[in-house]
């Protein structure tokens, strides 16, 4: 069956970098892109961009341009965020999922379990 | 961007109640929408996609509809276990989501 796991809970400092895991098992992990979703404590949901995992292609919500890297390893199935700089209003749980898109349909099929990042001097 | 504006923010209703929320896109998105369920502490989960196609797996008291700038989910009987947050999400260009309509017990 399909599944997204994501690294544990990150305590970071204002400043610093975060980088979350997201492996994928249970299909062909280069058949579907990889998008971010991050949800700050008692808010909506909050879309960060994709990557592709076939050939590297990503889109950045203007929110996070600049700040944002995503990357895979393709060997291991695994997706990567990085938000560098990170500031208060960046504590969220930080969700990764499976883009299933083509030429008329593009959505979020299956959801990773999120992780908690938590941004605090 | 485009902006996705739902409405209500909440509402309250009973088990058995027909209940529909609204999502409006800023503009056209043509039918690029789906709804998303999102229990609490839990990882949101797809209901629909392209605006009207009910996810494998997902009750069929659940249905969308609309297209353009206009959308709406119904869910036709409404069942303990739909007491929870739904989001829209267009996907013409980038992955706006909606605020959230959350639903509660009355």
């Amino acid at each position: 069956q399909v599944q997204l796991v994501q690294s544990g809970v990150e305590v970071k400092k204002p400043g610093a970098s975060v980088k979350v895991s997201c492996r994928a098992s249970g299909y062909t992990f280069t058949s579907y892109s990889v998008s971010w979703v991050r949800q700050a404590p008692g808010q909506g949901l909050e879309w960060m961009g994709w990557i592709s995992t076939y050939n590297g292609n990503t889109k950045y919500a203007q929110k996070v341009q600049g700040r944002v890297t995503m990357t895979t390893d393709t060997s291991t199935g695994t997706a990567y965020m990085e938000l560098k700089s990170l500031r208060s209003d960046d504590t969220a749980v930080y969700y990764c999922a499976r883009r299933h898109s083509s030429g008329w349909y593009d959505y979020l099929d299956y959801w990773g379990q999120g992780t908690l990042v938590t941004v605090s001097s | 961007d485009i902006q996705m504006t739902q409405s209500p923010s909440s509402l309250s209703a009973s088990v058995g109640d027909r209940i529909t929320i609204t999502c409006r896109a800023s503009q056209s998105i043509d039918n690029y929408l789906n709804w998303y369920q999102q229990k609490a502490g839990r990882a949101p989960s797809l209901l629909i996609y392209t605006a009207s196609s009910l996810q494998s797996g997902v009750p069929s008291r659940f249905s969308g509809r609309g297209s353009g700038t206009d959308f709406t989910l119904t869910i036709s009987s409404l069942q303990p276990e739909d007491f929870a947050t739904y989001y829209c999400q267009q996907t013409f260009s980038t992955g706006t989501f909606g605020q959230g309509t959350k639903v509660e017990i009355k």
